[in-house]
């Protein structure tokens, strides 16, 4: 039982440079969510997509892209990395409406 | 404006002992509130909820309580043991979406 699966695990970029997060659940939910997390603070939730073909901002979305590419994978893709968004991101799914979130393991994110 | 608020960002207890997080809200209109527990470098995972319907919810060791007056919710583990040692995360949900708190660090002490 996967659940939710994140790649890559660690990533250390240059300022300017970008990249993709992964993402991807073997649950059958419909709705994914992508977090960062920052010491002292709880997690913030970047975008959402609550089902197949939807997706939303949330409290952080600047400097982020999303892409819900079918229903199991939601992308999170940094276009030009800054020393701000070094962080732990973390992508998770729920049923539909549902509170009961499941999390990927997360990726350790440094921008230097 | 911090609308889920962890006070407490650690908290040690003797093993054995209760262990008592709190969490404080400001938002009337939440409708259920979670408990999440993180270990490093994994995700969060859940561990107990409550609806804001009730004032009592009770999962083996785990039980949380809703003050909905003082809007105040904790979270109880009797008796505390060495494996609960994590980040407790409180959340509030709300039109889809989950607000979390800073965290508690829970040390458990042999």
């Amino acid at each position: 039982n996967a659940g939710v699966t994140q790649t890559p695990k660690f990533q250390v970029l240059k300022t300017g440079q970008s990249m993709t997060l992964q993402c991807a659940q073997d649950m059958n939910h419909n709705s994914m969510y992508w977090y960062r997390q920052d010491p002292g603070m709880g997690l913030r939730l970047i975008y959402y997509s609550a089902s197949e073909g939807t997706t939303d901002k949330g409290e952080v979305p600047n400097g982020y892209n999303v892409s819900r590419l079918n229903k199991r994978e939601f992308s999170l893709r940094l276009e030009s990395a800054a020393p701000s968004q070094t962080s732990v991101y973390f992508c998770a799914s729920s049923e539909a409406g549902g509170a009961g979130y499941t999390f990927g393991s997360g990726t350790r994110l440094t921008v230097v | 404006d911090q609308q889920v608020k962890q006070n407490s960002p650690s908290l040690s207890v003797q093993e054995g002992r209760i262990s008592i997080l709190n969490c404080d809200y400001t938002n009337s209109m939440f409708d259920y509130f979670l408990w999440y527990k993180k270990y490093p470098a994994e995700g969060p995972t859940f561990l107990i909820s409550i609806s804001s319907i009730k004032d009592k919810n009770e999962d083996g060791r785990f039980t949380v309580f809703l003050n909905k007056s003082a809007k105040h919710l904790s979270l109880h583990i009797v008796p505390s043991q060495p494996g609960d040692s994590a980040v407790y995360f409180c959340a509030a949900y709300s039109n889809y979406q989950l607000i979390w708190g800073a965290g508690t660090k829970l040390i458990i002490k042999p």
